[in-house]
């Protein structure tokens, strides 16, 4: 299988705190994507990050990749209770291509 | 907005029958997917389409097919259910290379 892997499985944090999320994939890729998923709902697109870009940001949030390690990790600054859902990367290799997802992550915000 | 829709939020099938799962996106999108959502194990990819009537095979393809005679609409279907295949269906669409997908709400289908 050519499923990615998110660490960690579950994470539980106090709002205000940040929440870092990591994913691995297995093979080489054009983008790596970031969605979000409330319970029992579809998903929803975060941020997109491209094969040659390393950082990128979109308000609260804040994901990196490093093609050499094959990984990628997204940061939630400043928690809200309204971020708690699950949490999943996704890639692609090109053009046409399928998108591939990980597992996904729980990420529980306390209030 | 884009929208996905997908025609049920919750199926129930007996096994052996054929199921139709329909998906429609408004938004003119080459790509079209279906994935299965199971507890622990993520998103699988069932099977994806880049233009009408073209698709490949995902990772979990046996015991599906699909039809795409028309871009906006992709069926997913199960040619004789099983209980196994008690899962989430999500249906997702996208424009193109490397750009982000847009899912519908999904379907809980049970196989009793």
């Amino acid at each position: 299988s050519q499923q990615g892997e998110e660490d960690p499985q579950a994470l539980s944090i106090q709002e205000g705190e940040n929440a870092t999320m990591n994913c691995s994939y297995k093979t080489s890729i054009n983008n790596l994507q970031w969605y979000r998923q409330n319970s029992g709902r579809g998903l929803v697109h975060l941020i997109l990050i491209r094969s040659n870009e390393r950082e990128k940001h979109s308000g609260r949030l804040r994901v990196t990749l490093d093609t050499s390690k094959k990984s990628s990790s997204l940061l939630i600054t400043a928690s809200r209770a309204a971020d708690t859902a699950s949490y999943f990367c996704a890639y692609g290799p090109g053009a046409n291509s399928k998108l591939t997802f990980g597992k996904g992550i729980t990420l529980s915000v306390r209030p | 907005d884009v929208k996905v829709t997908q025609s049920s939020r919750y199926l129930v099938k007996r096994t052996g029958e054929k199921v139709f799962l329909e998906c429609v996106q408004d938004m003119d999108h080459e790509n079209m997917f279906w994935y299965r959502q199971d507890p622990g194990l993520g998103l699988r990819l069932i099977y994806f389409s880049y233009d009408v009537k073209m698709k490949e095979k995902g990772d979990i393809s046996e015991g599906y097919s699909v039809s795409r005679e028309k871009k906006e609409r992709f069926s997913l279907i199960l040619e004789s259910a099983s209980t196994n295949q008690t899962s989430m269906y999500l249906c997702a669409s996208s424009p193109g290379t490397g750009t982000e997908a847009f899912f519908g709400q999904g379907t809980r289908l049970t196989v009793v």
